[in-house]
């Protein structure tokens, strides 16, 4: 089974510094992998993927995420933090389901983004 | 379009209680899934269907029953809830259409079984 690794759940940076979150995957074989952000109460909206295309993978909000097989990584960055950016970010790599299922989704524990003035 | 939407936002229980927590999605979408969200674990997979009448086990599927007699619906059923269940439950409906299988997720149901 696969598995991932978010290192630091609670992460805090200052407005306009840089945003780095990490993950790191398990996986014997390129995987897809995604970022999701978790505003508080809400469910998770998706802020990019990852499928064997570009390496560098650019999503919404100004954030992106580069893939590193050799490192097996596939860490969030953005340039200039925001207040709004506040939140709870989910790292996650597909694997397929038996029976034709499609992709289940095993999820990082999660990094929690404070954003300070 | 609505999306995926999950009733009730919240809800209480008492141990032995029986409930069901709805997820509808209006996209059309044949894979359906519910995860439980706890504290410094992540998301993990409870049941997921492939189509209308099809269902398989998740990671955590002991407690819990699922059923898919539509397309738009896959409830979660609780036939008798422990406090080990309480947590936040996500229903996601799979658009295997895009490169990657983009999963969309509901609000969530938070749950508290006392």
């Amino acid at each position: 089974a696969q598995s991932v690794t978010q290192l630091g759940s609670h992460v805090s940076v200052s407005e306009g510094a840089l945003v780095l979150l990490r993950c790191n995957y398990s996986s014997s074989v390129p995987p897809y992998l995604f970022w999701y952000v978790q505003y508080p109460n809400q469910g998770l909206q998706l802020l990019l993927k990852y499928t064997s295309a570009a390496t560098l993978v650019k999503g919404i909000n100004g954030f992106e995420a580069e893939f590193k097989k050799s490192e097996t990584s596939f860490h969030l960055t953005k340039p200039s933090a925001h207040m709004s950016d506040a939140a709870e970010y989910f790292c996650a790599v597909s694997e397929f389901l038996r029976g034709g299922g499609g992709n289940k989704l095993t999820f990082g524990t999660g990094t929690q983004l404070k954003v300070e003035l | 379009n609505a999306g995926v939407t999950q009733t009730p936002k919240f809800q209480v229980l008492k141990t032995g209680q029986s409930m069901t927590l709805q997820c509808a999605q209006d996209m059309n979408h044949e894979y359906m899934s519910w995860y439980r969200q706890d504290p410094g674990m992540g998301l993990r997979l409870i049941h997921y269907s492939v189509g209308a009448g099809i269902t398989d086990q998740g990671e955590v599927p002991n407690g819990y029953n699922v059923s898919r007699s539509t397309t738009e619906d896959f409830p979660l059923r609780l036939l008798s809830a422990a406090p080990s269940q309480t947590s936040v439950y996500f229903c996601a409906s799979t658009d295997t259409g895009t490169e990657g299988e983009t999963q969309y997720f509901g609000p969530g149901t938070r749950l508290l079984v006392l």
